[in-house]
């Protein structure tokens, strides 16, 4: 079974709007981490933000904020305001804290397109 | 501080050749990971290294050895270069964050390998 799972190939928002991004997730460590990084044309990995299975609220970074539904097992990326400069691909990862020596297992991303 | 560099950046093969990527971090990380991603994917986990002197294998050891060097510097090989091994090979520490609250994957820049 997949463990993290984005079902979105690609997207399209409108320059300003809001999008968001899904993963849903697979695990039976009850301490784990979930992550999701930005890949932009360049190439590099660029960390957005974090959320703890223990972490009590949805974390905000900026303009990306994680909707964190635990039961669900999904930790959906929330994009505010979209900029031009947002197009990039998008990786969600998971942390299995109790296995993994921090490792971490990605999906297998969404390619997210601004429109002006 | 450089955070982690990868050698080289770019580099061409042809089948049945072999080298060496070289990784270094300098935030005193004690593990440290190695990466591929094929296009249109998420990254996979070739081989980590939880502390010096240890290495493990990940999703996608096949064709691949490891060196933990010392505690900065962990290098990938490829023994015998086949087509499958073109990707794009990312290195990554694991330390604690800004923040001091999580633990955070640190990535390179990558390395853009062709095997002809």
């Amino acid at each position: 079974a997949q463990k993290i799972t984005q079902t979105q190939p690609g997207m399209f928002v409108q320059e300003k709007e809001a999008v968001t991004l899904d993963c849903t997730y697979d695990t039976s460590d009850p301490s784990y981490g979930l992550f999701w990084y930005k890949q932009p044309s360049s190439g590099e990995m660029i960390f957005l933000i974090y959320q703890g299975s223990y972490d009590q609220q949805n974390a905000t970074e900026g303009r990306y904020s994680l909707n964190f539904q635990k039961a669900r097992k999904s930790a959906n990326l929330v994009i505010s305001a979209s900029q031009l400069g947002d197009s990039a691909m998008y990786f969600c990862a998971m942390r299995e804290d109790l296995t993994s020596y921090g490792k971490l297992t990605f999906g297998q991303g969404t390619i997210l397109t601004v429109h002006p | 501080n450089a955070g982690v560099t990868q050698t080289p950046k770019f580099q061409v093969l042809k089948t049945g050749q072999s080298m060496t990527l070289q990784c270094a971090q300098d935030m005193n990380h004690n593990s440290m990971y190695w990466y591929r991603q094929d296009p249109g994917m998420g990254l996979r986990l070739i081989y980590y290294s939880a502390s010096e002197g240890t290495t493990d294998k990940g999703e996608v050891p096949n064709g691949y050895n490891v060196s933990r060097l010392n505690k900065r510097e962990f290098s990938l090989r490829l023994e015998s270069a086949a087509p499958s091994q073109t990707s794009v090979y990312f290195c990554a520490s694991s330390g604690v964050s800004r923040t001091g609250t999580y633990n955070e994957q640190f990535f390179g820049p990558g390395t853009r390998l062709t095997v002809l």
